[in-house]
């Protein structure tokens, strides 16, 4: 039973770039949640995604934007890249009953130079 | 402004020994709250949740603590193990069921 994947496990960009990241959730689950965790903080929620569709958002700007498939994988975009949006990229998955225990993928490590 | 804070960002702690981590909150419509654990190149890991109508929840070597009044929890670990060196995240759930995470705290399990 794979757990929740991420690609790619680092990347490196500079400012002005856009980039995607990827996160294929645990079998049996279709809600999708990314988060943000900069150096020496706690994980901050980007957005959610379910049946396709953002169903909640946290205090991120549009550059952030998100992608569910009918598979219930997921994509996040981030335009315009900004040195501050270095950052590990989390992905958790959970089942669509709100509150559910989430599970975790090993992230991303984006660094913008 | 921070509305979970876990004020240690690192506790050492003897093999066998009790671990205890602190975190507090200010929030008081937080419902549910959480442990994360982090080890290194992996994601975190959920370990024990309380509601916020109980004051105890207990899982093994793991029981966490819910203080209301004081807007205080935390986690005791015991015994100690050297696999429980990772870092500890305290999380607690919104209204909009949204999980608002502390900085973590890293344990370090002395043999």
């Amino acid at each position: 039973d794979a757990g929740v994947t991420q690609s790619p496990t680092h990347l490196i960009k500079t400012r002005g770039q856009q980039v995607t990241l990827r996160c294929s959730p645990k079998s049996g689950h279709d809600t999708v949640s990314w988060y943000q965790q900069a150096l020496g903080q706690g994980p901050q929620f980007i957005f959610q995604y379910y049946e396709e569709e953002e169903r909640q958002r946290g205090n991120f700007p549009d550059r952030f934007s998100g992608h569910q498939f009918p598979n219930y994988s997921s994509e996040l975009n981030v335009n315009a890249l900004l040195l501050g949006d270095s950052a590990l990229y989390l992905c958790a998955s959970s089942l669509a009953r709100l509150g559910e225990t989430q599970y975790f993928g090993p992230g991303t490590r984006l660094l913008v130079l | 402004d921070q509305q979970v804070k876990q004020n240690s960002p690192s506790l050492s702690v003897q093999e066998g020994r009790i671990s205890i981590l602190n975190c507090d909150y200010t929030n008081s419509m937080f419902d549910y709250f959480l442990w994360y654990k982090k080890y290194p190149a992996e994601g975190p890991t959920f370990l024990i949740s309380i509601s916020s109508i109980k004051d105890k929840n207990e899982d093994g070597r793991f029981t966490v603590f819910l203080n209301k009044s004081a807007k205080h929890l935390s986690l005791h670990i015991v015994p100690s193990q050297p696999g429980d060196s990772a870092v500890y995240f305290c999380a607690a759930r919104d209204s909009n069921y949204q999980l608002i995470w502390g900085a973590g705290t890293k344990l370090i399990i002395k043999p």
